[in-house]
């Protein structure tokens, strides 16, 4: 079964950093880019970054850029988002998913994170 | 940035209604449209890519039109497993964007 796991949410105090974990299984892993996906309580879908299959090329929107950190681990089919400098505006539940060539199936379960003093 | 616009933003409809929700591109982006569909708790599932190419496994009555700038996804017929919201995104271009959400509800 193809299946993307993330962990390592919670809450963290402003200024903090937290590191989310997205294992993945059923898939060749190290083929396919990789994208985390964020939404805000009540709100929508909002792009955080992307990475190359091999760790080569990585993107980031304009508003986590310099603070947030994609990588892959393909020998551990995980994939990670180191995120420093936390705000309250990060909060939000985190989703990693898979690019199939320019749509993202399946995504994770999420993971949830605030940002709160 | 390509922004994403979604209408409407909610709708209530009733079990066998046919349901249009429509997404517009601030430019052209060829085909690069895909819609998702999100219940609540849950992690979006992926029902058309590339504006019109089903997903394996997604019920028929979801289809999805359009190219350039303008884009459709309708539900034939409404069923009760359909009520959730959904989401158009574009991936022509970086940052990837998303439209806004309709929230589909029981009349």
């Amino acid at each position: 079964e193809v299946q993307l796991v993330e962990s390592g949410g919670g809450l963290v105090q402003p200024g903090g950093s937290l590191r989310l974990s997205c294992a993945a299984s059923g898939f060749t892993f190290s083929s396919y880019w990789m994208h985390w996906v964020r939404q805000a309580p009540g709100k929508g879908l909002v792009w955080v970054s992307r990475i190359k299959s091999d760790g080569s090329y990585t993107s980031y929107a304009d508003s986590v850029k310099g603070r947030f950190t994609i990588s892959r681990d393909n020998a551990k089919n995980t994939l990670y988002l180191q995120m420093n400098s936390l705000r309250a505006e990060d909060t939000a539940v985190y989703y990693c998913a898979t690019d199939r060539g320019y749509w993202f199936d399946p995504w994770g379960q999420g993971t949830p994170v605030t940002v709160s003093s | 940035d390509i922004q994403m616009t979604q209408s409407p933003s909610s709708l209530s409809a009733s079990v066998g209604d046919r349901v249009t929700i429509t997404c517009r591109a601030s430019q052209s982006i060829n085909n690069y449209l895909n819609w998702y569909q999100q219940k609540p708790g849950k992690a979006p599932k992926l029902l058309i890519y590339a504006a019109s190419s089903l997903q394996s496994g997604v019920p028929s009555r979801f289809s999805g039109s359009g190219s350039a700038t303008d884009f459709t996804l309708t539900i034939s017929s409404l069923q009760p497993e359909d009520f959730a919201s959904y989401y158009c995104q574009q991936t022509y271009s970086t940052p990837l964007t998303f439209g806004g959400g309709t929230k589909v509800e029981i009349k």
